[in-house]
């Protein structure tokens, strides 16, 4: 069974960068697409990007030109970067694997965006 | 942007009832819907995908149709543990990939 673990500092100062790292273990980082998710206070689920194991991307529109996904394949992980961050990416964010549906998911990580 | 749009928000139910919720896209998605439960503190399961598959381990009492823009996730007979918020999600028209606002199904 594939596990997915985010790990990464809770805590980011306004207008500062965010910086996630997913951990697969229990399979290869290959042949799927892998995506990052998060979800606010309270709120739905908002898609982030998503990166396939070829390492082509594709980005929210919404947060294109704050984002990178990038992968790790010897280590079987990837990671997002969300650079000038504000109070409004406070989220829980989490890493999933997908195909048809995101059908792995990690625990998730809350960062809190705040001085 | 394809907008998803749940309904209803909230859904009150009895353990043992038939639960009906429904998801309507804004442009088609042709079968490229998904629907996810997800319970307090908990990462979404998936539970139906390419609008009428089950997902893995998934009991047969969830049940996924509809095409286009009109999609129905259906649960048979309510156990007490089908209490929790479910949404949709599309990945039809490239990015992004969206989900709909959920819908809160709670116990009557």
């Amino acid at each position: 069974q594939v596990q997915l673990q985010e790990s990464g500092p809770g805590l980011v100062k306004p207008s500062a960068t965010l910086s996630l790292t997913c951990t697969v273990s229990g399979g290869s980082i290959g042949t799927f697409y892998w995506s990052w998710i998060r979800q606010s206070p309270g709120k739905g689920l908002e898609w982030v990007g998503y990166i396939y194991y070829t390492g082509i991307t594709n980005y929210n529109p919404s947060l294109k030109s704050r984002v990178t996904i990038s992968l790790d394949t010897p280590n079987n992980r990837f990671s997002l970067r969300l650079t000038s961050v504000t109070a409004a990416d406070t989220a829980t964010y989490y890493c999933a694997r997908h195909l048809r549906g995101f059908d792995n998911w990690g625990q998730g990580i809350h960062v809190t965006v705040s001085s | 942007e394809n907008v998803l749009t749940q309904s209803p928000a909230t859904l009150s139910l009895s353990p043992g009832e038939r639960a009906t919720l429904s998801c309507r896209a804004s442009q088609t998605v042709t079968s490229y819907l998904a629907w996810y439960q997800q319970k307090p503190g908990q990462a979404p399961r998936l539970l139906i995908y390419d609008a009428s598959k089950r997902a893995t381990g998934i009991p047969a009492r969830f049940s996924g149709s509809g095409s286009g823009t009109d999609f129905t996730l259906t649960i048979s007979r309510l156990e007490p543990e089908d209490f929790a918020v479910y949404y949709c999600q599309q990945r039809s028209d490239g990015p992004p990939l969206t989900f709909g606002q959920g819908t809160r199904l709670e116990i009557k």
